[in-house]
């Protein structure tokens, strides 16, 4: 089946930093989404990609759909103590399929 | 109202128990779905209701079973148990014409099976 592997697995920064991961798959995907998740709650969706090159902001955050399809990337600018959390890039591969398929998740931690 | 709501946010119950889990939403949205998410990984599709009809069944033991009552209300029947199945159980609903797209998650429910 489709797998979507995320890098890095965690990531350990200092306030202010910034932060890229990324998330690649072996087969092509027509939308993109990018989650958050705290501790103990739901996944929130952050941004939204639907087309390949795309690129789309959220105030701090920016992501981009890939050219090939079979990627995307997440950065975000300036982190802050509340972006700590786990973050989770997720794929759909036909319109109307209803099925996301997730990453493996990318935990970042900032340091005192 | 723009979100999903979960009750109960904590269970614990027994391997005989009868339980089940409510999600509701009043956003006018179509798609609904329950996940289940163990510590640590990704959440996992169990369900997916489609205009009150189910539409996906990722294959799950009969011990689950879902039912949508109307358009805002899912709920998720447990019986019979087992620890294994301790997790963080979240629903989720798509707004009409994005199913799939685009899904908001509840804060989910977090289940204990003694």
């Amino acid at each position: 089946g489709q797998q979507l592997n995320q890098s890095p697995q965690s990531m350990f920064i200092q306030e202010g930093e910034d932060v890229s991961m990324n998330c690649t798959s072996s087969s092509i995907f027509n939308t993109w989404l990018w989650y958050k998740q705290d501790p103990g709650e739901g996944p929130v969706l952050l941004i939204a990609l639907y087309k390949a090159g795309e690129l789309t902001s959220n105030g701090r955050l920016t992501a981009q759909f890939g050219i090939t399809r079979k990627d995307s990337f997440l950065n975000i600018s300036a982190s802050i103590p509340s972006d700590v959390g786990i973050y989770f890039c997720a794929g759909l591969s036909n319109f109307g399929n209803e099925k996301l398929t997730f990453g493996t998740g990318t935990r970042l931690t900032i340091i005192p | 109202d723009t979100e999903v709501t979960q009750t109960p946010k904590h269970l614990v119950m027994g391997m005989t128990n009868k339980k089940s889990l409510k999600c509701e939403q009043h956003m006018g949205h179509r798609a609904m779905y329950w996940y289940k998410q163990k510590a640590k990984k990704p959440p996992e599709l169990m369900f997916v209701y489609s205009y009150e009809k189910l539409s996906i069944n990722e294959s799950v033991p009969s011990r689950f079973s879902p039912e949508c009552p109307n358009s805002s209300l899912l709920n998720l029947h447990l019986h019979a148990l087992q620890p294994e199945d301790s997790a963080l159980y979240l629903c989720a609903s798509s707004p009409p014409g994005r199913e799939g797209y685009e899904q908001f998650f509840g804060p989910g429910t977090r289940l204990t099976v003694l």
